[in-house]
């Protein structure tokens, strides 16, 4: 079974990078051609995606437009890791963020997160 | 870019009620809209995906159908533990996705 845990710092200063990591066990992060996933909370608010990364063999992203100059996500294989990094951000980068990854049912790929870390709050102040 | 909107924004219910939450899009997104259920503290749960695929696990009071623009989510019959916020998701723009705003449903 899948698992995955965002870690990182839970304070971050205005004009800092915000950078967080989640971790997956329970299975390759290089295997089975998944999408991984950031999407993010902010206080009291709805779910907003960040945006996600695809890997195999070669490497592919994907942003939300509004987000795409400021995000950064990336792989480590040999960590078995995937990586946010949000620049530039203000206090409404506050949130709570997690990392999620899609799914299969049978052989056929589904485009729904059923796998999601438990979340990771990140505030931005000075 | 694809606007969901999801109404009503809030909704106050029975245990055994009937419950349906609508999600519109503002352009044909076919079948590619998912439904999740979150509560306080917690990540997201999938609940239905594909608009009426019902999530391995998931009880079968709860149930998705639509298509192109208009999607409905009901629960047949509210338990406890179902009072949560939930969600649309439409993915017609792959791998890019989009959530509605939520509906909060409480105990009435």
């Amino acid at each position: 079974q899948v698992q995955l845990r965002e870690s990182g710092p839970g304070l971050v200063k205005p004009s800092q990078t915000l950078s967080l990591t989640c971790t997956v066990s329970g299975g390759s992060i290089s295997s089975g051609g998944y999408y991984w996933s950031w999407v993010r909370q902010h206080p009291g608010n709805g779910l907003e995606w960040i945006g996600c990364i695809y890997h195999r063999g070669s490497t592919s992203t994907y942003y939300k437009p509004s987000l795409e100059s400021r995000v950064t996500i990336s792989l480590d294989t040999s960590k078995n890791q995937f990586s946010l990094e949000l620049s530039s951000v203000t206090a409404a980068d506050t949130a709570v963020y997690y990392c999620a990854r899609d799914g299969f049912r049978g052989d056929r790929r589904i485009f729904a997160m059923d796998v999601w870390g438990q979340g990771t709050t990140v505030t931005v102040s000075s | 870019d694809i606007q969901m909107t999801q109404s009503p924004s809030s909704l106050s219910a029975s245990v055994g009620d009937r419950v349906t939450i609508t999600c519109q899009a503002s352009q044909d997104i076919s079948n590619y809209l998912n439904w999740y259920q979150q509560k306080p503290g917690q990540a997201p749960k999938l609940l239905i995906y594909d608009a009426t695929n019902l999530e391995t696990g998931v009880p079968s009071r709860f149930r998705g159908s639509g298509s192109g623009t208009d999607f409905t989510f009901t629960i047949t019959s509210l338990q406890p533990e179902d009072f949560a916020t939930y969600y649309c998701q439409q993915y017609e723009n792959l791998p890019r996705y989009t959530f509605g705003q939520g509906t909060r449903l409480e105990i009435k």
